[in-house]
Formats: structure tokens, C-alpha cells, sequence
């Protein structure tokens, strides 16, 4: 089965500050998928980025960035310089492939971040 | 842009009534996908559709029901709604039916049913 924990339910944080949240996922796949999402107040979930189970290079986007290790099956996110509009909920989630006779896939999500950043 | 829109930002229904969520993608996507999304529970699955008049039963798909009579139109039903069915409803498309695509999501409907 698959799992994806965030263990981080709320983070508060002050303007400027750099914060991490954090990913862990299980499964026994050799060939997956790990992505975030941002949920805004309006709603829609928002894809920041996609990483395969083979490509552990870490990324960075502007002020995000992403470290995945394998060894400790964890996908964290990295923000730099928090700014109030970073504000949301933020997904990681797990892709798996359904069965091998088909190409359809899972995404299983964690159960989410709130990060509040404050002026 | 992928382009994913859901019929209601917000619906408020009684308990035993039909109600209809309706989803819509402009970009001739393949699949479709609804999930709730509740506090502490992140999204699950309910049902998803990889093309047109085929529907898959997901994590929870009890009470709940799917069409998909168009490739651009996936409907979620609940047959009778009750009140542990109030919560945030989010569709999803994926261009193809290939296991590393990206999925989109629409702004979602909070539905509460009284």
C-alpha cells in the first residue's frame, strides 16, 4: 500500500524566514512519481513540481526548493525568504502505477501543511 | 493553460436530496478524476474515468456515483446526499493514460449538506 505522511499539520512563520516542510511516503514500487501542490484560500490546488524515483538531483525554482532522498524515503520542501502570498496548504502526494498491464496510476496525497507566514 | 472548471464554488443541499457536481476540461484530456478533500485527511480518490462512458471505483466510492457521457464532462452524483458527504469536492484531468502524467486540478466546490 501506499503512504505519504506530512507530519506537519501548521507551520507559522514570520516574513523573511526560510522554512521546510516536510514529506515522507512509503511503497514498495521501484518506479514512482513525488509531487507538490499549493492550495491557496481560493481553492484550487496549484502543481509546483514533479520528481521521479530515479532522478534524486535536488531542484530549485526561484525562492523553492526540493530534497529528495531515497535512502529515507523523503520529499521536502524548502521555501527561502517566506513572503506572506506563500500562505496555504501545501500537498505532497505519490504517484504509483495501478497494475502492470495497464499505465493507469494512483496518486495518493498526504494529509497536507498549513503554512501561515505573517507580516 | 490547462483549463479544468467545476459548475459551483459553493452548493448547500438538504440531506436525501439528488445533487450533481459537474466538471469540465477544455483540453481534450483523457481522464478524469474526483476527490474530497477533508481536514487531516488530504484528498482521497472517489471515482475516476480514463475515457468516455468508463468509470473506476476509487478509495471511497460509496454514496457516490460518476458519468462521463462526453470526453470533456466528468459529473460526480450523490444519489442521497447526507451529511457526512458535506466537504470540498476537487476534480482532476491528465492528458493521457500514461502513468508519469501530471494532474490538474479545477477550484473546487464546498458542498454542505444540512
Amino acid at each position: 500500500a501506499q503512504k505519504v505522511t506530512q507530519a506537519q499539520t501548521e507551520i507559522s512563520v514570520v516574513e523573511k524566514e526560510d522554512v521546510t516542510l516536510d514529506c515522507v511516503y512509503e511503497t514498495r514500487d521501484t518506479t514512482y512519481y513525488l509531487f507538490w501542490y499549493k492550495q491557496p484560500p481560493s481553492g484550487e490546488l496549484v502543481f509546483l513540481i514533479r520528481r521521479n524515483s530515479f532522478d534524486e538531483q535536488n531542484e530549485i525554482s526561484g525562492r523553492y526548493s526540493w530534497n529528495f532522498q531515497k535512502s529515507t524515503s523523503s520529499f521536502n520542501f524548502t521555501i527561502t525568504a517566506s513572503q506572506v502570498v506563500d500562505s496555504a496548504v501545501y500537498f505532497c502526494a505519490l504517484l504509483t502505477q495501478l497494475n502492470q498491464e495497464t499505465s493507469g496510476s494512483r496518486l495518493t496525497f498526504g494529509e497536507g501543511t498549513q503554512l501561515t507566514v505573517n507580516p | 493553460d490547462v483549463k479544468v472548471t467545476q459548475s459551483s464554488r459553493y452548493l448547500v443541499k438538504r440531506t436525501g436530496e439528488k445533487v450533481f457536481l459537474e466538471c469540465v476540461q477544455d483540453m481534450d484530456h483523457e481522464n478524469m478524476f474526483w476527490y474530497r478533500q477533508d481536514p487531516g485527511l488530504g484528498l482521497r480518490l472517489i471515482y475516476f474515468s480514463y475515457d468516455v462512458k468508463m468509470k473506476e471505483k476509487g478509495d471511497i466510492p460509496e454514496g457516490y456515483s460518476v458519468s462521463r457521457e462526453k470526453k470533456e464532462r466528468f459529473s460526480l452524483i450523490l444519489e442521497s446526499a447526507s451529511t457526512n458527504q458535506t466537504s470540498m469536492y476537487l476534480c482532476a484531468s491528465t492528458l493521457e493514460t500514461r502513468f508519469q502524467e501530471t494532474q490538474y486540478f479545477g477550484p473546487g466546490t464546498r458542498l454542505l449538506v444540512l
